[in-house]
């Protein structure tokens, strides 16, 4: 059964400080892996999807990677904003099965 | 083209009392998958409908249950609620069932009292 943790829950940072969140998961055979952003008892917004062949992905500020060998995955903040806080997820596609998330990290970027 | 929309945004219900919440997929998508998040946790999979049946199940009772219908519209209805309900449905659609990107919509917020 996939597992997926996120480390560490909350993480509080200066503006403009760059930052990396981490993401684990216990079965290596995945498909893709996807990381959200979710504003407090909002939806979710997809921020970078990697799949299993890929090793990052990159989008404006934001930096993915992905060692599926290792059952890991880092999510990398460059310039920190207030506007960047919120909880992050990452939710693991093993294929034909429904999407397994972690719990989150949740981010607070002080001005 | 519109994205996944959900209704209503939040409600209040008692314990015992039943609910019904609504999601619309975005164009073009046949599979809807809804998803429960309790406060400070990730969603979990509740189940998945693929052109109007069931496609996969989480480990939720069978007082949850759901109805896709021919536009591919959903609704998952909840009977005999307690108060552990509490808390926020997702819905997300996608092209088809299997190694498809999931499209979230907005959610609805459940309070059960």
């Amino acid at each position: 059964k996939q597992e997926v943790t996120q480390i560490p829950a909350a993480l509080s940072v200066p503006e403009g400080e760059n930052l990396v969140l981490n993401c684990s998961f216990t079965d290596s055979a995945i498909y893709n892996l996807q990381w959200f952003r979710q504003d407090p008892g909002k939806g979710l917004t997809s921020l970078l999807l990697i799949q299993s062949s890929q090793r990052e992905q990159t989008s404006g500020r934001l930096n993915a990677s992905l060692d599926k060998s290792s059952g890991r995955s880092t999510l990398y903040i460059a310039a920190s904003q207030p506007g960047d806080s919120a909880t992050y997820l990452c939710a693991v596609d093993s294929g034909n099965t429904p999407l397994v998330f972690g719990k989150g990290t949740r981010l607070s970027v002080i001005a | 083209e519109t994205g996944v929309t959900q209704s209503p945004t939040h409600l209040i219900k008692t314990r015992g009392q039943q609910v019904t919440l609504r999601c619309s997929s975005q164009s073009g998508h046949n599979t809807v998958s809804w998803y429960q998040q309790a406060l400070g946790q990730g969603p979990q999979f509740i189940f998945q409908y693929y052109r109007e049946e069931e496609n996969g199940r989480g480990n939720f009772p069978p007082r949850f249950s759901g109805l896709q219908f021919p536009n591919y519209s959903s609704e998952l209805n909840v009977n005999a609620l307690e108060l552990d309900d509490s808390a926020l449905y997702l819905c997300a659609s996608s092209l088809q069932a299997g190694r498809e990107t999931q499209y979230f919509g907005p959610g609805t917020r459940l309070l059960v009292l």
